[in-house]
C-alpha cells in the first residue's frame, strides 16, 4: 500500500542554523501538507501546498519557513535560523485532490533544536 | 476560530471494556468532522468520518455520531482490544478554511490484557 514517507526521523540541530525535512508524498497525489506537534500540544496545521504554490498557510507559517517541490517527488519544509521553540514533531501530508477528505500522513520527523 | 477539544488523557482499559473518548468542536456552519489515530512509530492514519449531521462514522468496531446540537463527535467502541493501543486525534475540517484539519489534543489510549 502506498506510504507518505519522512526524512530523517529524528533531526537535532543549533540554535541559529538551518534544516530542510524531507517528504516523498504518495505518487499520484496532488496536496501536500506541512504539520506540526509541539510537544505536549495540538497537531497545528502550517501550510499547503498544490500546483507547485502555497494554497493555504497559517500564522505560524512566517519567513523563518519555506516549502518546495523540487522534483517530481519530494516535498520539503526549510526552517532558517531555527529557535528552541521549533522543536516538535513534523508530519506531512498528502491527499489525491482537495475534496478527498482522506490525508494521508506519514511518520513524521522530530526536530530538536538546542 | 475553528477549534477542537478532547477529553484529558490518557486513558487506560482493560481488555473488553468500553470505550469513550469525548470531543467538542467549536466552528460556524457545518464542518466535516473525523477521528485519527496513530499507532507508535507510524503517521496520523484516518480511523472514521462524517460529513453532515446525525451521520454516523464506523470503522473498525469504532463508532462516533456527528451531533450539531451539541457539537460533540465522541469516539465509541463496545469492546477494545490490546492491539488498540494508540494515540486518537480528533479533528475537523470546514470547506471555507480550504482543506486543513483542525486537531484537538490527542488521547492516549493504553489497553491491557
Amino acid at each position: 500500500e502506498p506510504e507518505v514517507t519522512q526524512t530523517p526521523s529524528h533531526q537535532v540541530t543549533q540554535m541559529g542554523q538551518e534544516v530542510i525535512l524531507r517528504c516523498v508524498p504518495i505518487s499520484n497525489h496532488l496536496y501536500f501538507y506541512w504539520y506540526r506537534q509541539i510537544l505536549g500540544q495540538k497537531v497545528e496545521f502550517l501550510v499547503s501546498f498544490y500546483n507547485n504554490e502555497i494554497s493555504e498557510k497559517s500564522e505560524i507559517f512566517d519567513d523563518q519557513f519555506s516549502v518546495e517541490r523540487p522534483d517530481g517527488s519530494n516535498f520539503t519544509l526549510k526552517i532558517r535560523s531555527t529557535k528552541l521553540e521549533d522543536s516538535a514533531m513534523y508530519f506531512c501530508a498528502s491527499n489525491r485532490d482537495r475534496s478527498s477528505y482522506e490525508q494521508y500522513f506519514g511518520p513524521g520527523t522530530r526536530l530538536t533544536v538546542t | 476560530g475553528n477549534s477542537v477539544t478532547q477529553m484529558e488523557g490518557p486513558v487506560t482499559l482493560s481488555e473488553e471494556a468500553f470505550l469513550t473518548i469525548n470531543c467538542t468542536y467549536t466552528a460556524t456552519g457545518y464542518p466535516s468532522l473525523f477521528w485519527y489515530v496513530q499507532y507508535p512509530g507510524e503517521g496520523l492514519q484516518l480511523l472514521l468520518k462524517a460529513t453532515k449531521a446525525d451521520d454516523k462514522g464506523s470503522n473498525k468496531g469504532f463508532e462516533a455520531t456527528y451531533r450539531k446540537e451539541t457539537t460533540s463527535f465522541h469516539l465509541e467502541k463496545g469492546s477494545v482490544q490490546v492491539s488498540d493501543s494508540a494515540v486518537y486525534f480528533c479533528a475537523l475540517r470546514k470547506e471555507t478554511s480550504g482543506s486543513r484539519l483542525t486537531f484537538g489534543e490527542g488521547t492516549q489510549l493504553t489497553v491491557n490484557p
